[in-house]
């Protein structure tokens, strides 16, 4: 089956900084890449997603880039604000979703 | 996106007893709902895929008879957790696929904690 590492499990950033999020997955037929942001005691919201047969996209300050070849796959948050603060989730999708472990970031104001 | 509730939002019971959590799809109709299991900062486990009208299948090492699942109804999926005991006390979260779509729609979870 699937396998998705994430890294780091922890992050902390100052306002106003960028974070990365990294996730390899392990399956070539996983086609459908989502991010998940999920704020404590609450449901997983998506904030973006990529299919493999793009690159790269954006959504204001966050940004996903997929290297099929690699089979990895990064969340970009451009000028962090405290209101990102939350655990982010990676996910890859084949004939079902497999989740990462989580990034729990913290954005220091 | 769809609209995916669960009730109850959380529950307190005693060693034993029986839990039933709904998850109910509010604005279209789901032959296909997931059934998670998340504990405290660990992610997101899948536990089961409930069908309509049939058998739900589960993820190995999840026990069928003790996490029993119903999707009798195209709004409609229950997970009953059977004798439930304090390592059982987690956050349940349902999900629904996105239609025509591969996304899914999370419900708002179930914290239950077993005493």
């Amino acid at each position: 089956g699937e396998n998705v590492e994430q890294h780091p499990s922890t992050l902390s950033v100052q306002e106003g900084d960028s974070a990365v999020i990294k996730c390899t997955y392990s399956d070539s037929a996983s086609n459908y890449f989502p991010w998940y942001k999920q704020e404590l005691g609450k449901r997983p919201q998506l904030i973006i997603d990529i299919r493999s047969n793009v690159g790269e996209k954006k959504d204001q300050r966050i940004a996903v880039t997929l290297n099929k070849t690699a089979k990895h796959f990064s969340l970009h948050i451009t000028e962090t604000q405290p209101e990102d603060s939350a655990v982010y989730f990676c996910a890859a999708r084949g004939n079902q979703f497999y989740f990462g472990t989580g990034t729990s970031l913290t954005v220091i104001p | 996106g769809a609209v995916v509730s669960q009730h109850p939002s959380w529950v307190i019971c005693k060693s034993g007893t029986s839990v039933k959590i709904e998850c109910r799809s509010l604005d279209f109709q789901a032959t296909t709902m997931f059934w998670y299991r998340q504990f405290p900062k660990q992610s997101l486990m899948l536990m089961a895929t409930s069908n309509e009208g049939s058998k739900a299948t589960y993820e190995q090492g999840v026990e069928k008879d003790k996490f029993l699942i119903n999707h009798a109804s195209l709004t409609l999926s229950t997970l009953t957790v059977t004798s439930a005991h304090p390592e059982d006390s987690s956050f349940y979260i349902c999900s629904q696929p996105a239609k025509g779509q591969e996304t899914q729609y999370f419900g708002p979870g179930t914290r239950l904690l077993v005493l």
